[in-house]
């Protein structure tokens, strides 16, 4: 059984059109993520939700918009793709957030690559 | 801000050479550092998590040490295996909600 899944694993669009990526995870975990690996291969954070709570909102464009039906989905949706929005878009999930959780693991997602043309 | 630097950027080297990256991080905003291994075409996957200075993990041919009072952490793998190619991911935790992550080192192992 795959822990944390993300849909879809591509996804090819054109600028402007507006689309979600899905996360699951099947772990238990009370806290998401969502992370955006840069054109330097860095992992950046976007968004990290604790029992369907925000708790991590970084400077991203506001057309980035998460959502946490349950603590087992955090979806990501995204208005208005431009072409710099064309990355690939890690989910991932861990027991607790905060200095509760400093030694939790992170388990990723496979990832969603995006391709805005 | 607060930054994870990790070195070299990508190193090559020959089947059964052993080698060593580092990860430097604050060590005023300590309370634990994670390792993580990413394959390429996967997802990053933990290795060790550190948190005591003076620390030492160790998981067959792959170990870690962790010096929390300079602020940084040794990865070392010995008799390097062309499996053992990926990014090496160092990550910081500071006892907020935030995971701050280096920018990681790709081994290439030549068989």
């Amino acid at each position: 059984d795959t822990a944390v899944s993300q849909t879809p694993k591509y996804l090819v669009t054109q600028m402007g059109n507006d689309k979600s990526i899905k996360c699951e995870q099947n772990l238990g975990h009370d806290t998401m993520y969502w992370y955006k690996q840069d054109s330097k291969k860095f992992l950046k954070i976007m968004f990290s939700y604790n029992n369907k709570e925000l708790i991590i909102n970084e400077t991203v464009p506001n057309r980035f918009s998460p959502k946490s039906p349950d603590k087992a989905h955090l979806n990501l949706h995204i208005n208005s793709l431009e072409l710099g929005d064309s990355a690939v878009y890690f989910c991932a999930s861990s027991p607790r957030a905060g200095s509760g959780g400093f030694t939790d693991t992170q388990y990723f997602g496979p990832g969603t690559r995006l391709t805005v043309l | 801000i607060l930054n994870v630097e990790q070195s070299p950027q990508s190193l090559h080297v020959q089947e059964g050479d052993s080698t060593n990256f580092t990860c430097s991080f604050p060590s005023s905003n300590f309370y634990a550092l994670h390792w993580y291994r990413w394959e390429t075409a996967k997802s990053p996957e933990a290795l060790f998590v550190m948190t005591l200075n003076g620390d030492e993990k160790k998981k067959g041919r792959i170990s870690a040490t962790l010096n929390t009072k300079e602020g940084y952490s040794y990865l070392y793998i010995k008799g390097s295996q062309p499996e053992d190619s990926a990014t090496y991911l160092c990550a910081l935790h500071t006892g907020g909600f935030k995971t701050i992550f280096g920018a990681g080192t790709r081994l290439f192992v030549k068989a």
